[in-house]
């Protein structure tokens, strides 16, 4: 089964309104990565989070990783067209071994 | 300069064909993978090769095989192409297989018919 849970699966946004996806894992995750895919393109990696609580932010893009690294989440503000496309939260363990992708959360904006 | 390259990036074919589609990255990177993107947009890995062996293969058809000439390479090969076998495949590649960031190919859209 799936050990990386991401909600919402869609999402669909008013041009200036923010929003927030979420990523959850029912083990404790040593980290987790957030990538991009834009429509008819490839993911491309945004941001790593190692420790509990972390807060990390790229422009309007906002990234937290839960106290018990359990959870994150990414806040995009004033959502621009730009921002359309599936975002992806990915998380490892030291006994996976390997990164478990969430399923991804697919947004579209309107103007 | 294309970090991750693979070719073809369409592919039109009929079922009951044999594909490949190859794989490059001028990374350096030890491990290499490949995903299946279908059209609900889960990316489900397939393989994963790191210094040219064979260390993740998740439940795929053994119509499906990969081959690593070396670390910098990874194809992959499909016999007798079935319509489900329809989607993107990503080849990627990372430093390690320890959780490190992963590069994407641009992805090889398969399409049967």
């Amino acid at each position: 089964g799936q050990q990386v849970m991401q909600i919402p699966q869609y999402q669909h946004v008013q041009e200036g309104e923010d929003f927030t996806t979420y990523c959850n894992s029912s083990t404790t995750l040593s980290n987790i990565q957030w990538y991009k895919q834009r429509p008819g393109g490839h993911p491309v990696f945004l941001i790593q989070l190692v420790k509990s609580g972390e807060v990390k932010k790229q422009k309007r893009l906002t990234f937290q990783f839960g106290e018990a690294k359990k959870n994150s989440s990414l806040h995009i503000t004033a959502t621009q067209t730009t921002d359309v496309g599936t975002y992806f939260c990915a998380g490892t363990t030291d006994s996976w071994g390997k990164l478990q992708f969430g399923a991804g959360t697919q947004v579209v904006v309107t103007p | 300069d294309t970090a991750v390259s693979q070719t073809p990036k369409y592919l039109v074919t009929q079922m009951g064909n044999d594909k490949s589609i190859k794989c490059e990255q001028n990374l350096g990177h030890d491990t290499m993978y490949w995903y299946k993107q279908d059209s609900k947009k889960f990316l489900k890995i397939m393989f994963s090769y790191n210094n040219k062996e064979l260390i993740i293969n998740e439940t795929v058809p053994n119509r499906f095989s990969p081959k690593s000439p070396d670390k910098a390479h990874l194809n992959l090969h499909i016999n007798s192409l079935e319509l489900g076998d329809s989607a993107v495949y990503f080849c990627a590649s990372s430093q390690t297989i320890s959780g490190n960031t992963i590069y994407f190919g641009e992805g090889s859209w398969l399409t049967v018919v």
